[in-house]
């Protein structure tokens, strides 16, 4: 079955550290997002990626960076710079057709500080 | 002013009562809307697109009013499976396929 898949399901960073949150989608998709969202709110753009080797930071990217050497995957790091990461981390991925197209999302990273 | 405005209620429906709820959003650009299911610490899920002459799926109706600038939402003979988080999803003119989330609409269906 096509989908996205998101893994840890849970994660935990001490302080200082660099963790690493993977996604890897087999849906052919173009495009692929990572969102973060906070209890009670809706999802904030931290990094998207249209094309292989490209990608453009969102709303919220400072403390995060991504990499995207293949369509399939687009991992996100989460830097000892983000100094509250405290979230729920989704990926989504999309087809770039005419027109916007709804996205797909994975079932999530929650990512806590010890 | 959010880009994108929900009511984030939340709104308590009794079974099989039928409950309606609106979006705004501020940029008369947009050109994309959705609406998205999301269950507590879950992942969003497409419920529907929004047409420009509305649209409906099973008990669910979905219309925009580009005019005033929002979508709405009615869930007809509401079930206890209902009680989710609506997101209002929306996309401008912009690259990437960037899309702007609401903040989300809590409905609970109670016995």
């Amino acid at each position: 079955d096509g989908g996205i898949t998101q893994s840890p399901k849970y994660l935990f960073r001490k302080e200082g550290q660099n963790v690493t949150l993977s996604c890897e989608q087999n849906l052919n998709h173009d495009a692929m997002y990572w969102y973060r969202q906070d209890p009670g709110q809706g999802l904030r753009l931290i990094y998207y990626s249209q094309i292989v080797n490209d990608f453009q930071k969102g709303d919220i990217a400072e403390g995060y960076s991504v990499s995207r050497e293949k369509k399939e995957s687009f991992p996100l790091t989460v830097t000892s710079a983000q100094k509250n990461p405290t979230a729920f981390y989704l990926c989504a991925s999309t087809r770039i057709d005419s027109g916007a197209q709804p996205q797909h999302f994975g079932d999530g990273t929650r990512l806590s500080i010890l | 002013r959010k880009e994108v405005e929900q009511d984030p209620g939340p709104f308590n429906v009794p079974e099989g009562a039928t409950v309606a709820f609106n979006c705004t959003y501020s940029n008369s650009a947009s050109q994309s809307f959705f609406w998205y299911r999301q269950d507590c610490r879950k992942e969003p899920k497409l419920l529907m697109s929004v047409y420009s002459s509305g649209n409906e799926d099973g008990r669910f109706t979905a219309q925009l009013n580009r005019a005033s600038q929002y979508i709405s939402l009615l869930i007809r003979d509401s079930k206890l499976s209902d009680s989710a988080t609506y997101l209002c999803v929306v996309n401008s003119r912009t690259a990437g396929n960037k899309l702007t989330f609401g903040g989300g609409t809590r409905v609970l269906v109670k016995p």
